[in-house]
């Protein structure tokens, strides 16, 4: 099972902020948080990622909350082309496999 | 474009039958995995090669098989075709190895496959 948690789906208006919560309670210390969005059926795309701090690129910021459990990936001006299913990833390692879950994802709307 | 390559773009089969879907990774990129995605799920993880040898393996049934070649493409490799088989397969590929947790994966355009 995944081992996060993420709205089914959320609307947000082209030009405004997009926030895509996602919580992650199970959450080790050497996990690192992920994310990553898929348009309709295109491979999936790489946005960000963070351990504890927060973090920002071209793309996006990740905010994560100072216990880890949850975290906010923020798309600061949402455009059309940002619709898309998103996915916020726990990256583990376990023993010597390494194991990617992806869960269902948040499909994002963005409306004009 | 991530610089990820998969082919054939599409593939239309019947069942019994096998198929091979390639994949070239990122250059300079040394791990390859493979994920399958049926029709509105989401992503499984099958396995991962590391510089032509078998790192992890996920959900990847017996009638699939896959390997990592030395010039570091991969080519997945599924027999006995079932209907269930239907789905996009993608590649992705990484620099490090997979064991490091920050590892990002670049994903290729997928090769969506039919079985009918």
């Amino acid at each position: 099972d995944a081992k996060t948690t993420q709205p089914p789906s959320m609307d947000c208006a082209e030009g405004r902020a997009a926030n895509l919560p996602c919580n992650h309670s199970t959450i080790s210390g050497n996990e690192y948080v992920y994310w990553y969005r898929q348009i309709h059926s295109q491979g999936p795309q790489y946005i960000i990622h963070g351990l504890k701090n927060n973090e920002t690129n071209e793309m996006a910021s990740l905010i994560i909350t100072e216990d880890r459990k949850s975290s906010t990936l923020i798309l600061p001006h949402a455009t059309l082309r940002d619709t898309a299913v998103y996915y916020c990833i726990v990256v583990s390692e376990m023993d010597s496999n390494y194991q990617l879950i992806w869960g269902a994802g948040t499909k994002l709307i963005i409306k004009p | 474009d991530s610089g990820v390559t998969q082919t054939p773009k599409h593939l239309i089969t019947a069942t019994g039958q096998r198929v091979t879907l390639r994949c070239s990774p990122r250059s300079g990129d040394l791990s390859v995995y493979w994920y399958q995605q049926s029709l509105d799920q989401g992503l499984q993880f099958l396995i991962h090669y590391y510089n032509g040898e078998e790192r992890a393996k996920g959900n990847i049934l017996e009638r699939f098989s896959a390997q990592q070649f030395p010039d570091l493409h991969s080519e997945l490799n599924l027999s006995s075709l079932e209907l269930g088989d239907s789905a996009l397969y993608f590649c992705a590929s990484s620099f490090i190895s997979g064991g490091a947790v920050t590892d990002t994966q670049y994903f290729g355009p997928g090769t969506r496959l039919t079985v009918l």
